[in-house]
C-alpha cells in the first residue's frame, strides 16, 4: 500500500511570512495525493488535490503544492501565512478501493 | 446544510462498558468511514462500508464492530471498551467508486475518553 509521511509534526511562523509543510510519498505508481484542514474542534476538510494533471495545484485560501515525482515529494506551500491558518494539516494518499492513507499531520502555529 | 452528524459529540466510558457512536449523512454518499485520531499518527480507518448493508475492516478493526442497516447512516460500537480505545473518532462520507474525487466529508467528531 502506499503511504505519506509528513516532517514536522509541528510548524511555527509568523503572521506574513511563507509557510512550507511537507510531504513525501512512497509509491511505484503515479498517485493520487490531497491535502486535508483541520480547524480546531472541526472535522477535516479538502484543501486541494493532484490527480495527474497539472503538477502545480492550487487549493482554497491561497495554498498551493507542487508534485515533484523526483523528490517524491507534494509540499504544501502559502507565500503569506494568516492568523486564520492555524490548524493541523494532513497529507493523504489514495490507495486501492478509493481508501485514504493520512499522514501523521502537521499542527501550524501563526505568530502575530 | 447538515452533512455528516456524529452523535454524541462527547463521552466518558469506564473499563468494559459498551457505546454506540451514530453516524449520519444526508448527501446520498454511498461511501461512509470511520477513522480514529490520535496525536502523532493522523487518522487510521477503523472500518468503512461502500453501500447499504455492507461492512469492511480497515487498518485497525479490533474492538470495534460497525452496522450500516440503512444508507444514511453508519454505526460504530465497542462492545467492552478499553482505555487504548480513548480517542477522537471521526465519521466520513464519499461518493462511490465511480464519481469518488478524494473528496471526503467529515463529520466534526466524538471525543471519546475510557477511564
Amino acid at each position: 500500500a502506499q503511504s505519506v509521511t509528513q516532517l514536522g509534526s509541528h510548524v511555527s511562523v509568523s503572521e506574513g511570512a511563507l509557510v512550507l509543510l511537507r510531504c513525501n510519498y512512497s509509491s511505484s505508481v503515479p498517485p493520487y495525493l490531497f491535502w486535508y484542514v483541520q480547524y480546531p474542534n472541526q472535522g477535516l476538510q479538502l484543501l486541494l488535490k493532484y490527480t495527474s494533471a497539472a503538477t502545480l495545484v492550487k487549493g482554497i485560501n491561497g495554498f498551493e503544492a507542487e508534485f515533484k515525482k523526483s523528490e517524491t515529494s507534494f509540499h504544501l506551500t502559502k507565500p503569506s501565512a494568516h492568523m486564520s491558518d492555524a490548524a493541523e494539516y494532513f497529507c493523504a494518499v489514495l490507495n486501492a478501493g478509493n481508501m485514504l492513507t493520512f499522514g501523521g499531520g502537521t499542527r501550524l502555529m501563526v505568530k502575530p | 446544510n447538515a452533512g455528516v452528524t456524529q452523535t454524541p459529540k462527547f463521552r466518558v466510558l469506564k473499563t468494559g462498558q459498551s457505546m454506540t457512536l451514530l453516524c449520519a449523512q444526508d448527501m446520498n454518499h454511498e461511501y461512509m468511514y470511520w477513522y480514529r485520531q490520535d496525536p502523532g499518527m493522523g487518522l487510521r480507518l477503523i472500518h468503512y462500508s461502500v453501500g447499504e448493508g455492507t461492512t469492511a475492516k480497515g487498518e485497525v478493526p479490533d474492538g470495534y464492530n460497525v452496522s450500516r442497516l440503512k444508507k444514511q447512516n453508519f454505526l460504530l460500537g465497542l462492545e467492552s471498551a478499553a482505555p487504548s480505545q480513548t480517542s477522537v473518532y471521526f465519521c466520513a462520507s464519499s461518493y462511490s467508486a465511480g464519481r469518488f474525487t478524494g473528496e471526503l466529508f467529515f463529520g466534526e467528531g466524538s471525543r471519546l475518553t475510557v477511564l
